[in-house]
C-alpha cells in the first residue's frame, strides 16, 4: 500500500506565481517523521523540512511554507512567487518505526516554472 | 556542512566490467545509505551501513557489493551489471543509525549507464 502519495504528478507555473505541492501520508505509528526534498536536473536530493508528528505549527522559511494537519494527514507544500530555479521534482516522505524508520518517499511532484 | 560528496559523476560500464561508486561525508555521520533511483521515480534503498556494520540489505542482487571502510567512507561495488541497472545512484548520510529523528542528507549521485 502507498505510505505516501502525491497525487500532482507535473504542475507547471508562470514565475511569480504561487504553486501548492500535496503530500498525503498513512500510518499508524503515532511518532513518526514527515519530509520534503527538492530534487533539480543536477539530481542532488536536497533537503528541504522535517517535521514530527506532535507539532502541527506551520513553517515558513522565505518563500517556502509548509501546512500540517494530522486531521487530514496531510503536509502541504506551498512555493510563494515562484522563480524558474524552483524547477525541480519536489518529494514528500514518511519516516516512521514500523518500517525501522526508512523513507518513504511519495511519486514526487515535477514543477516547472516558466519565465 | 551538510555535505556528502560522490564519484565519479557518470560511469558508463559493459557487463562484464567491475566498478565501484565511491561517497565521502565528513560530517561525522555514523549512518549512511545507498540508494537506486530510476528515471522518473522516487529512490528505492539499497543499503544501510551503521556504525560501520551493514545493517540493512533490501534484497539487492550479490552483483552489487557494498563495503564501508570507515566511518566516512561508503563504497558500492559493481560487477556483471545488467542494462536494467543503469540509474542514478544516491548516497545518503544521517547522524546516527537510523531512527524518526535523524535527516538523511543527499550526495549529487552518480548516473550509471550499462551497456
Amino acid at each position: 500500500a502507498q505510505k505516501v502519495t502525491q497525487a500532482q504528478t507535473e504542475i507547471s507555473v508562470v514565475e511569480k506565481e504561487d504553486v501548492t505541492l500535496d503530500c498525503v501520508y498513512e500510518t499508524r505509528d503515532t511518532t513518526y517523521y514527515l519530509f520534503w526534498y527538492k530534487q533539480p536536473p543536477s539530481g542532488e536530493l536536497v533537503f528541504l523540512i522535517r517535521r514530527n508528528s506532535f507539532d502541527e505549527q506551520n513553517e515558513i522559511s522565505g518563500r517556502y511554507s509548509w501546512n500540517f494537519q494530522k486531521s487530514t494527514s496531510s503536509f502541504n507544500f506551498t512555493i510563494t512567487a515562484s522563480q524558474v530555479v524552483d524547477s525541480a521534482v519536489y518529494f514528500c516522505a514518511l519516516s516512521e518505526a514500523q518500517l525501522d524508520y526508512k523513507l518513504s518517499f511519495g511519486a514526487g511532484t515535477t514543477v516547472t516554472v516558466r519565465a | 556542512d551538510t555535505e556528502v560528496t560522490q564519484t565519479p559523476k557518470h560511469l558508463v560500464m559493459g557487463m562484464t566490467n567491475k566498478k565501484s561508486l565511491k561517497c565521502e561525508q565528513h560530517m561525522g555521520h555514523r549512518a549512511m545509505y545507498w540508494y537506486k533511483q530510476k528515471a522518473k521515480k522516487p529512490p528505492e534503498l539499497m543499503f544501510v551501513y551503521s556504525y560501520e556494520k551493514l545493517s540493512i540489505n533490501e534484497s539487492v542482487p550479490s552483483r552489487f557489493s557494498p563495503e564501508c571502510p570507515n566511518s566516512s567512507l561508503l563504497n558500492l561495488h559493481l560487477h556483471a551489471l545488467q542494462p536494467e541497472d543503469s540509474a542514478l545512484y544516491l548516497c545518503a548520510s544521517s547522524q546516527d543509525k537510523p531512527s524518526s529523528t535523524d535527516t538523511q542528507y543527499f550526495g549529487p549521485g552518480t548516473r550509471l549507464t550499462v551497456l
